[in-house]
């Protein structure tokens, strides 16, 4: 049984701090990685995916993959109250971790 | 505009009954997916098609039924062997349905046991 662990916090951070979301996973051959961000009682929508080892940034988001420790992380620089939601995290479309649920404090 | 359409977006159901789920998706995507989404937890895999007339179970299709008669749609059945119903019912689709691709979301079901 393929799994996805994350903190399922609440994860509280205060404005402009940085935020780490963290992601381990247990299938070896895992080869693409996915964040999504969900606002409470919407659907998720994706904000980052990586493949390679090593870190990938887009604007305020830096996703982070290290394949031989089997986590993934997300970076969320200079955090916004807007950022406040939950974070997915998925292991191929197929599975998902139970989030983890981010809280900016303005 | 593209995207995928869930219908409808409250739903009730009576003890005993079968409910039908709608999703439909004008992206011309060849893979779909349904998932159920509990108070606080993540997305779990119900059932996915990578291909007309083809469907595989996830890990939690007991109780559930689907039918990929078209391309664009993805109806999903709860029917009355799913004892605790009560979810957020989530449709996505991919380009190829391959591993390495990016879900696109409808905007979600939520099914409530009268």
């Amino acid at each position: 049984q393929k799994e996805v662990e994350q903190n399922s916090g609440p994860l509280s951070v205060p404005e402009g701090a940085i935020a780490s979301l963290n992601c381990t996973y247990s299938d070896r051959g895992s080869q693409s990685f996915f964040w999504y961000r969900q606002y409470s009682g919407k659907s998720p929508e994706l904000i980052m995916f990586i493949y390679s080892n090593g870190d990938k940034e887009d604007g305020r988001f830096t996703a982070q993959l290290n394949k031989a420790s089997q986590y993934v992380s997300l970076l969320i620089r200079d955090s916004q109250p807007s950022d406040s939601a939950t974070y997915l995290c998925a292991v191929t479309p197929l599975v998902f971790g139970k989030g983890t649920r981010l809280s900016v404090i303005a | 505009d593209g995207g995928i359409t869930q219908s409808p977006k409250y739903l009730f159901r009576k003890e005993g009954q079968n409910v039908t789920l709608s999703c439909e998706q004008n992206l011309n995507h060849d893979a779909m997916y349904w998932y159920r989404q509990d108070p606080g937890q993540g997305l779990r895999l119900i059932y996915y098609s990578q291909i007309v007339n083809d469907f595989q179970k996830g890990d939690i299709a007991e109780g559930y039924s689907v039918s990929r008669e078209k391309k664009e749609s993805f109806p999903l059945t709860v029917t009355s062997a799913q004892k605790n119903p009560t979810a957020f019912y989530l449709c996505a689709s991919s380009r190829y349905g391959q591993l390495n691709e990016k879900l696109f979301f409808g905007s979600g079901t939520q099914l409530s046991v009268l």
